[in-house]
């Protein structure tokens, strides 16, 4: 069964403070991994898909990465408008077109 | 830019009754979905749909519900007999290819089930 593990389940920063979210899974063959934002009483936001270990890709504050078994989610000098639920989730190979998700970190940044 | 446009954004209704939740996807999308979120839980999927049918569902998805593309523009999930268990947040998506091009999610419908 896909599982997907995101770590911290909260985390609190300072406006610049940055940091990096985790998002572990097991997939048998993974064909793309996402990363959504969340505000509350939200539909999921799309941030980015990385398909191969290896990857990056970018967008404004934000860095997601992949490796074979992790992705990260870079926030460099995040601000308050940052803060949200951060959604991983998974596609796997023979999956269809479904997506499996974690449970989300949920960042606060203070000023 | 465009969006996924979903009503009603929140339908309270007793055990028992049939509800329809509707979802205007992103016009050129092709292929479309219903996933849920419980309070406090994951997002689950339910259910995708391309080329009028059913292509993939979710052990959740079982008789109680089902899925309609009654027009060009729109796509409907009913609960035949709503359970309280089935209160949660409903969120209709759409992609333009199949996964793991980007898939775009509307806001949701929350469903209270009394």
């Amino acid at each position: 069964e896909d599982q997907v593990t995101q770590s911290p389940e909260a985390l609190r920063l300072q406006e610049g403070e940055s940091s990096s979210l985790n998002c572990s899974y097991t997939v048998s063959g993974l064909r793309g991994l996402f990363w959504y934002r969340q505000d509350p009483g939200k539909g999921p936001e799309f941030l980015f898909t990385l398909y191969s270990a290896g990857e990056e890709k970018e967008k404004e504050r934000l860095k997601a990465t992949l490796t074979k078994k992790e992705s990260f989610l870079h926030i460099t000098a995040p601000k308050p408008e940052d803060s949200a639920t951060y959604l991983c989730a998974v596609q796997a190979a023979g999956g269809g077109n479904k997506l499996t998700f974690g449970t989300g970190t949920q960042l606060k940044v203070e000023l | 830019e465009p969006e996924v446009t979903q009503t009603p954004s929140h339908q309270v209704t007793q055990m028992g009754q049939e509800v329809i939740l509707r979802c205007v996807p992103i016009s050129n999308h092709l292929y479309f979905y219903w996933y849920r979120q419980i309070l406090g839980q994951k997002v689950e999927f339910l259910v995708s749909f391309y080329n009028n049918e059913i292509s993939e569902k979710s052990e959740i998805f079982d008789d109680q519900f089902s899925v309609e593309r009654p027009d060009g523009s729109n796509f409907t999930l009913k609960i035949r007999s709503t359970k309280l268990e089935d209160s949660a947040m409903y969120f209709c998506a759409s992609s333009e290819a199949p996964l793991p091009g980007g898939l775009y999610f509307g806001a949701g419908t929350r469903l209270s089930v009394l």
